[in-house]
């Protein structure tokens, strides 16, 4: 089964850090081109970060540039998240998605999700 | 950046019904670059609709996409009890590199 499983959220004061982990199972993690995405409590969608299969192209959103890192471990199936200076407005469930079969325009498989909150 | 504007925002109808839902783009965009979600309370997206009119594995029949250009709708031809949910249109290619639509929210009447 292709599995997607987020981790390593939880509570943090604004200006704190956290990573966040997702595991992959149930299919070749090293060639699929993978993505965080998050939502606000209430809110929509909202594209935060991609790391492509060698790492060689990372994207991120404005709203995270230079707070946020993503990595990979192709060897471990993992994809990675981590978070620094992190804000009131990055209170959100984080989500990992992987892509289509060699298309990068959507995202195919989600995980649960991963609930952050930044607060005093 | 591309915004995408989904309407309306909520939709209320009754099981056996055909939904309409529409998402328009502030300036066009390719249509194989664009996607349809749906997503249910406590639960992740799921895949619905890619190249605006490409079926994800899985997806029942009664769901459709059409559209170009800057207007695109997903349409449910037939309502079921577990179609009541948010859906979302997403862009692909523009910076940002990916943009979702704020939702449509298809409520049982």
């Amino acid at each position: 089964e292709v599995q997607l499983v987020e981790s390593g959220g939880g509570l943090v004061k604004p200006g704190g850090s956290l990573r966040l982990s997702c595991a992959a199972s149930g299919f070749t993690f090293s060639s699929y081109s993978m993505n965080w995405v998050r939502q606000a409590p209430g809110k929509g969608l909202e594209w935060v970060s991609s790391i492509s299969v060698t790492s060689s192209y990372i994207s991120y959103a404005d709203s995270v540039k230079g707070r946020f890192t993503v990595s990979r471990d192709n060897a471990k199936n993992s994809l990675f998240l981590q978070l620094n200076s992190l804000r009131a407005e990055d209170t959100a469930v984080y989500y990992c998605a992987r892509e289509r079969w060699r298309s990068s325009d959507t995202f195919e498989i989600w995980g649960q999700g991963t609930l952050v909150t930044v607060s005093s | 950046e591309i915004v995408l504007t989904q309407s309306p925002g909520t939709l209320s109808l009754s099981p056996g019904e055909r939904a309409t839902l529409s998402c328009r783009a502030s300036q066009s965009i390719s249509s194989s670059y664009l996607a349809w979600y749906q997503q249910k309370p406590g639960q992740a997206p799921r895949l619905l609709i890619y190249g605006a009119s490409s079926r994800a594995t899985g997806i029942p029949d009664r769901f459709s996409g059409s559209g170009s250009g800057t207007d695109f709708t997903l349409t449910i031809s037939r309502l079921e009890p577990e179609d009541f949910a948010v859906y979302y249109c997403q862009q692909y290619g523009s910076s940002p590199l990916y943009t979702f639509g704020q939702g449509t929210k298809l409520e049982i009447k």
